[in-house]
């Protein structure tokens, strides 16, 4: 156990609905990663937090939209679904970025599969 | 721009053999590196990272990897593997800046067979 958990474990929705995944990161980190996973694509990175402000974003569509909040978790939101938002979600967390000592290890959580039918 | 390459896609070995998982990487400044495993209907696990300190890296559950520059190669390996090695693998590297972003090869997946 990673100590991050995401919410839900598996959604599915239909297309053009929006849904909202939940994570929380690892007690003690300040900066939160989101992750897509899919057949054609692979893992890529889509977003990243930290201590509440953006810190960088990758290939994450204009439909996608994340924040995170004071307490540390984090949301991501998925609006106007696609069949192909079909995927497994990641959440990661850690420290801080890149902090000297190895502490940019991020840990995953267990993900949340989305099926848009 | 970095990024990493596995050479594999599937590597197949029996029980008790050796396993060698190959990486390769490209990247403008000293990277960061990770092994993660990611075992059927899983999140990942990470297995080792290097961060400059020893090119020979200890993991968990006796995989090791060695970090080559001048090969810029981080191959995963472990002396016997065990039925529960099955898994896909992933080599992964830090993004340049200060971003803490992972740039994931696309896996190799290890089988193991009795």
């Amino acid at each position: 156990d990673s100590g991050v958990t995401q919410t839900p474990k598996h959604l599915i929705t239909a297309t053009g609905q929006r849904v909202t995944l939940r994570c929380s990161p690892r007690s003690g980190d300040l900066s939160v990663y989101w992750y897509q996973q899919s057949l054609d694509q692979g893992l890529q990175f889509l977003i990243q937090y930290y201590n509440g402000e953006e810190r960088a974003k990758g290939n994450i569509l204009e439909r996608f939209s994340a924040q995170q909040f004071p307490d540390l978790h984090s949301e991501l939101n998925l609006s106007s679904l696609e069949l192909g938002d079909s995927a497994l979600y990641f959440c990661a967390s850690s420290v801080a970025p890149l902090l000297a000592g190895g502490q940019d290890t991020q840990y995953f959580g267990p993900g949340t599969r989305l099926t848009v039918l | 721009a970095q990024s990493v390459t596995q050479l594999d896609s599937h590597v197949s070995v029996s029980e008790g053999t050796p396993v060698l998982l190959r990486c390769n990487y490209s990247s403008s400044y000293s990277p960061s590196l990770f092994w993660y495993v990611q075992h059927p209907n899983k999140g990942l696990q990470l297995l080792l990272k290097y961060t400059s300190a020893a090119t020979l890296v200890k993991g968990i559950n006796g995989f090791e990897a060695e970090f080559k520059k001048s090969e810029t190669s981080f191959h995963l390996t472990k002396p016997s593997a065990h039925m529960s090695d099955a898994a896909e693998y992933f080599c992964v590297v830090t993004d340049s800046g200060n971003t803490g972003k992972l740039i994931f090869g696309q896996g190799t997946t290890l089988q193991v067979k009795p």
